[in-house]
């Protein structure tokens, strides 16, 4: 069984850097077509994608964040890291990791994290 | 950078009718798009990928169809716990990005 779940702080200040660990089973990042990807979605809008890590220890970002995000698989195996520097109110939105398939297909996605920022 | 329309915004319909969802690519993308649900309080769901296949687990009721840049999704005969958010997903290989589209919100006319 696939799951993923996604950590870190619930508030961060203005300006402050987050950062968002997602912890997977089930699956090896190492195995070809395997990726993690960062989604998030702010309270009654849709969803925007963020970032994208895969088998090859490729990564790549949404043009309009891509200056303040940093993907990256930790130092275990089974654990993907998004960092988002200089936050902003703006940026207030649950945040999910979810497996992706060849950059294809999201399934499954973890159960999400409220991030709020605010001073 | 592809944009992903969405029509309607919101449909109202009964259970037991026949949802139609679209989803228009501003550039053409094969046949590299997803479709998924997401109910309130909870995570997207997977519902079809690569246009017309149907992921794990999801009744027949649900159809994806299309290709190049206009695709469809069906649900037929409404059942009560498919109204939700509807979100199409395309994947584009330059630049290496991924989109969603602005959600059909599916609700119980």
């Amino acid at each position: 069984q696939v799951t993923l779940r996604e950590s870190g702080p619930a508030l961060v200040k203005p300006t402050q850097t987050l950062t968002l660990t997602c912890t997977f089973s089930g699956f090896s990042l190492s195995t070809a077509g395997m990726c993690v990807s960062w989604v998030r979605q702010p309270p009654g809008k849709a969803l925007e994608w963020l970032a994208l890590i895969d088998w090859d220890d490729d990564k790549f970002y949404s043009s309009s964040l891509m200056t303040r995000l940093t993907i990256s698989k930790a130092a275990s195996k089974d654990q993907v890291v998004l960092t988002m520097t200089d936050m902003d109110p703006l940026d207030t939105a649950t945040y999910y990791c979810a497996r992706t398939y060849y950059h294809r297909k999201f399934d499954p996605w973890g159960q999400g994290i409220l991030v709020t920022v605010s001073s | 950078e592809i944009v992903l329309t969405q029509s309607p915004d919101t449909l109202s319909l009964s259970p037991g009718e026949t949802a139609t969802l679209s989803c228009r690519a501003s550039q053409y993308i094969s046949s590299y798009l997803a479709w998924y649900q997401q109910k309130p309080g909870q995570s997207p769901r997977l519902l079809v990928y690569d246009a017309s296949n149907r992921a794990t687990g999801i009744p027949a009721r649900f159809s994806g169809s299309g290709s190049g840049t206009d695709f469809t999704l069906t649900i037929s005969s409404l059942e009560p716990e498919d109204f939700a958010v509807y979100y199409c997903q395309e994947r584009s290989t330059w630049p290496p990005a991924v989109t969603f589209g602005q959600g059909t919100r599916l609700d119980i006319k």
